[in-house]
């Protein structure tokens, strides 16, 4: 069964250094998401992207986030200068969405720890 | 602004019995609502969409109702086994126009005893 996959699944960087996130969300599908859940927290939407652009963003993606689809299959997100606050799970989800049915696929998660 | 409340404490069930969980949401009137499965360390794994217009969707063990008017639903799983032990996520797309954006509740804890 297709599925999301992210890399790496754990990353530890120390605060104000610039990290990359990557994902290969499934192939056929045109929508992408990432979400963060701090420990123990709800998981929050951070932003989605559709036909290379950001379609809509929270409050938490500031200018320190910016996301990319540098080729056909992968897409990141990049936090440029690390806080300890940044220190979460990372997912990213995929979906395909027709009509106002929209199922999101996510992938394992990549554990952030700043340090 | 959108709150959705799921049980905040465990729910601690013997195998074999049923187990209810239950979401209730404020302050919109979403399309749909959909259920997610999170393992420990794990993303989210979708498990059940119910429009608003559906009282009741089943999948297997599975059932979800949707109240619109107390804008509530109900998960159920019925036969329960120790696998089915994980956080249980309740999610609503977000208000407002052409968003895809989930929102999802904070989740309950389910642990089946053998």
């Amino acid at each position: 069964e297709p599925e999301v996959t992210q890399t790496p699944s754990h990353q530890v960087t120390q605060m104000g250094q610039e990290v990359i996130l990557r994902c290969v969300p499934i192939s056929n599908h045109l929508y992408f998401y990432w979400y963060r859940q701090i420990l123990g927290q709800k998981v929050e939407f951070l932003v989605s992207f559709y036909n290379n652009e950001i379609s809509e963003k929270s409050e938490i993606f500031d200018d320190q986030f910016s996301v990319e689809r540098p080729d056909g299959s992968n897409f990141t997100l990049k936090i440029r200068s690390t806080k300890l606050e940044d220190s979460a799970m990372y997912f990213c989800a995929s979906s395909v969405v027709y009509g106002n049915k929209n199922i999101q696929y996510f992938g394992a998660g990549t554990r952030l720890s700043v340090l | 602004s959108q709150k959705i409340e799921q049980n905040s404490e465990a729910l601690n069930i013997q195998e074999g019995k049923t187990a209810t969980l239950t979401c209730n949401y404020t302050n919109y009137s979403p399309a749909y609502l959909q259920w997610y499965r999170q393992d420990p360390g794990r993303g989210p794994v979708f498990l059940l969409l119910i429009r608003e217009n559906e009282k009741e969707k089943r999948k297997e063990r599975l059932k979800v109702t949707f109240d619109t008017t107390l804008k509530q639903s109900l998960f159920h799983i019925t036969a329960s086994q120790p696998a089915d032990s994980a956080t249980y996520l309740c999610a609503l797309l977000g208000f407002g126009g052409a968003t895809n954006k989930l929102i999802f509740g904070t989740g309950t804890l389910l642990a089946v005893q053998p």
